[in-house]
């Protein structure tokens, strides 16, 4: 079975801190996502990443930065902590080509930023 | 609990009963389709896809059916349990360049099973 695990199910954070999430995926999955999730909007799209140290925008990367210096883990960095990024973060990993596009997700961070 | 199932609509059913949740995408250039579950404090759970050369596709208990014509797509869930409730997302996947794909996800249907 695919696992995709973040580093904290809940984090607190204050107003202009520099935070990081952790995503390890353990399928050697080429692809991996960055989405954040609030109620009404849905999953939107923050980064993703193709290939170790590559990277893609998404729909809303503003305010955001990811570092993939390894296949299996993907990182979500928040250079300024604000408030309007208090959410619930979720990384997800999918296989390359055309046979595989099924992303599996992580459980999920719960950022609050105060 | 999860604030993810505020402002979403939602699908009550009896124990037992069937359910049909549907969904509108909106890219007629989406080849691939997915239906994901999500239980409150988890991550979205992979359910059964689609391809756009097929009108319908059966798993255990649920089943997906395509119309290309109106861009949309339902999930049927026979004899819900109560175990079904969750939010369920439907969404569509796009080759987005060098060798990656792209999933745009639905806003969600919250599935409330009464025993």
């Amino acid at each position: 079975d695919v696992k995709v695990t973040q580093s904290s199910r809940y984090l607190v954070k204050r107003t202009g801190e520099k935070v990081f999430l952790e995503c390890v995926q353990d399928m050697d999955h080429e692809n991996m996502f960055w989405y954040r999730q609030d109620p009404g909007l849905g999953l939107r799209l923050i980064y993703f990443s193709y290939d170790v140290k590559m990277k893609e925008k998404g729909d809303i990367p503003e305010g955001y930065s990811v570092s993939r210096e390894k296949k299996e883990r993907f990182s979500l960095i928040l250079e300024s902590a604000s408030t309007n990024q208090t959410s619930m973060y979720l990384c997800a990993s999918s296989g390359g080509g055309t046979t595989l596009r099924e992303q599996y997700f992580g459980p999920g961070t719960r950022l609050t930023v105060t | 609990g999860e604030s993810v199932g505020l402002h979403l609509p939602t699908l009550s059913v009896q124990e037992g009963d069937n359910s049909i949740i549907n969904c509108a995408y909106s890219n007629s250039a989406s080849d691939y389709f997915i239906w994901y579950k999500q239980e409150s404090g988890k991550g979205p759970q992979f359910i059964i896809d689609i391809r756009s050369n097929m009108d319908k596709r059966q798993g255990q208990r649920v089943t997906v059916l395509l119309n290309k014509t109106v861009k949309h797509l339902s999930l049927q869930i026979a004899a819900t349990q109560p175990g079904d409730s969750a939010v369920y997302f439907c969404a569509e996947n796009m080759y987005s360049g060098a060798g990656s794909y792209q999933l745009t996800f639905g806003k969600g249907t919250k599935l409330s099973v009464i025993p």
